[in-house]
């Protein structure tokens, strides 16, 4: 079964460190999501990334975030200066069609900020 | 402000019961619904889908929508002990992005 992969699964990076997490959604999807999850929170939506633009964003996701989609394969969130308070987990998710299909989340990438 | 509730838990049921897990929205312009479950430490897997008022079945699984209450439930027959996990609800508005409650964390005794 096609899936997406993320890497790294763990980062641990010093605050103020900038830090790339990266993905490659499932090859005939379009729509290209990153979600993070506070430990113990609930899953909450960064931004979506549709045919090579934002196509909507998150109160958190504000000039310290930025995604990228470099080349036909990899799909890439950045985060500058990171804080403290930017440790969770990070989901990737991708779905081929913006209707009605649910997502195909990644496996994550844990993010510590020291 | 779109909101997602649902009952913490734990949610404790035995070995080969139906297990119960609902959810309430607020966004009145919710139109499609979504059940993923999420070991601890893992990301969410996509169990059920559902669009329009009433059930759909799969398996063991049955989600449950009533757009009027703005309700939507999850029942899992013959619960196993794979099935301890938390269960997660979201909604989608024809956006892009998906609402996700926190979560009912479901355990299964042997």
């Amino acid at each position: 079964e096609p899936e997406v992969t993320q890497t790294p699964s763990h980062q641990v990076t010093q605050m103020g460190q900038e830090v790339i997490l990266r993905c490659v959604p499932i090859s005939n999807h379009l729509y290209f999501y990153w979600y993070r999850q506070i430990l113990g929170q609930k899953v909450e939506f960064l931004v979506s990334f549709y045919n090579n633009e934002i196509s909507e964003k998150s109160e958190i996701f504000d000039d310290q975030f930025s995604v990228e989609r470099p080349d036909g394969s990899n799909f890439t969130l950045k985060i500058r200066s990171t804080k403290l308070e930017d440790s969770a987990m990070y989901f990737c998710a991708s779905r081929r069609d913006r209707g009605q299909d649910g997502y195909t989340f990644g496996s994550g990438t844990r993010l510590t900020v020291v | 402000q779109k909101e997602v509730e649902q009952n913490s838990g734990p949610l404790s049921v035995p070995e080969g019961a139906i297990a119960s897990l609902n959810c309430t929205y607020s966004d009145r312009g919710s139109q499609s619904f979504f059940w993923y479950r999420q070991y601890s430490g893992k990301s969410p897997e996509l169990i059920m889908s559902i669009y329009s008022n009433g059930d759909k079945e799969d398996g063991r699984f049955t989600a449950q929508l009533n757009k009027a209450s703005q309700y939507v439930s999850l029942l899992i027959r013959d619960s196993q002990p794979s099935d301890s996990a938390t269960y997660l609800c979201a909604s989608g508005a024809g956006s892009y992005q998906l609402t996700f409650g926190k979560g009912t964390k479901l355990s299964v005794i042997p």
